[in-house]
C-alpha cells in the first residue's frame, strides 16, 4: 500500500547543515514534495521534485531522489534557528480524476544557537 | 500572492453537533482538498473535489461528511454530526490543474475543530 516514511527527530547547530530523510513505497508517482509546517500553523510548500530528476537545488535546499531505493532527502545549508518546524515529505498518488498526497509522519528539526 | 484561506481558526463543538469548515481557494484553481491531522499523527487525505463532484475520498470520509462548493468562491466541509475523534486540524488545499507542476496543492492555514 501506500506509504512514507521519515525519521522522527533531528537536531542540528545554526549554521551547519540538515539533511531530513524519506522513503516511499509507490515508484509511479510524478512528483514528491517538501512542506514545512511551524507550530500551530499550516503546511507551507518549500519545493517539490519531478520524478525523472535527480536532484534539484532551490537557494538553500537541496533535494536529491534516488528512484531505486525509494528515497528522498531535503539538504538545507547553513541552518538558522527560524527553519525549526515539521518537515513533511509526501507524494502525489492520481486518484482518476484528481491527485492526493500521502504524506510521511513528519521530521521536527530542532536548530541549537 | 495569492493564498488558501480557511475559516473558523478555531471551531469548539459539542459531540452530535453539526460544523461546516469554509476555504476559500486560490482564484484560478480548479482542483480542491480536505486533509486533517489529528494531534501528533500523519496528515491524511479525505476527499478530493472537481467539476462540482467529489473524485476521491477517503474510508474516513463516511456519510457524516460531506462538501459543496456552494458558490464560485467557497469550498465547505460539513461534518454532520461530529465525534470526539473527529477533533483535529482540518487543512484545504487546491490545485490549478492536474498535470505537471499545476498538480502542486497549496494549503490554507487549517481550522483546529475540538469536539467536547
Amino acid at each position: 500500500g501506500e506509504d512514507v516514511e521519515q525519521s522522527l527527530f533531528l537536531s542540528v547547530r545554526e549554521g551547519d547543515s540538515s539533511v531530513i530523510n524519506c522513503t516511499y513505497t509507490d515508484s509511479s508517482s510524478t512528483y514528491l514534495y517538501w512542506y514545512k509546517q511551524e507550530p500551530g500553523a499550516g503546511l507551507q510548500l518549500l519545493t517539490y521534485i519531478f520524478s525523472n530528476m535527480d536532484m534539484k537545488q532551490d537557494q538553500r535546499l537541496t533535494v536529491l531522489l534516488n528512484k531505486k531505493d525509494k528515497h528522498l532527502s531535503l539538504r538545507i545549508a547553513d541552518t538558522q534557528t527560524g527553519d525549526s518546524a515539521i518537515y513533511f515529505c509526501a507524494e502525489s498518488f492520481y486518484g482518476g480524476a484528481t491527485n492526493k498526497l500521502i504524506f510521511g509522519t513528519g521530521t521536527l528539526l530542532a536548530v541549537q544557537p | 500572492e495569492p493564498e488558501v484561506t480557511q475559516t473558523p481558526s478555531h471551531q469548539v463543538t459539542q459531540m452530535g453537533q453539526e460544523v461546516i469548515l469554509r476555504c476559500v481557494p486560490i482564484s484560478n484553481h480548479l482542483y480542491f482538498y480536505w486533509y486533517r491531522q489529528i494531534l501528533g499523527q500523519k496528515v491524511e487525505f479525505l476527499v478530493s473535489f472537481y467539476n462540482n463532484e467529489i473524485s476521491e475520498k477517503s474510508e474516513i470520509f463516511d456519510d457524516q461528511f460531506s462538501v459543496e462548493r456552494p458558490d464560485g468562491s467557497n469550498f465547505t466541509l460539513k461534518i454532520r454530526s461530529t465525534k470526539l475523534e473527529d477533533s483535529a486540524m482540518y487543512f484545504c488545499a487546491s490545485a490549478q490543474g492536474l498535470a505537471g507542476v499545476t498538480d502542486t496543492q497549496y494549503f490554507g492555514p487549517g481550522t483546529r475543530l475540538t469536539v467536547l
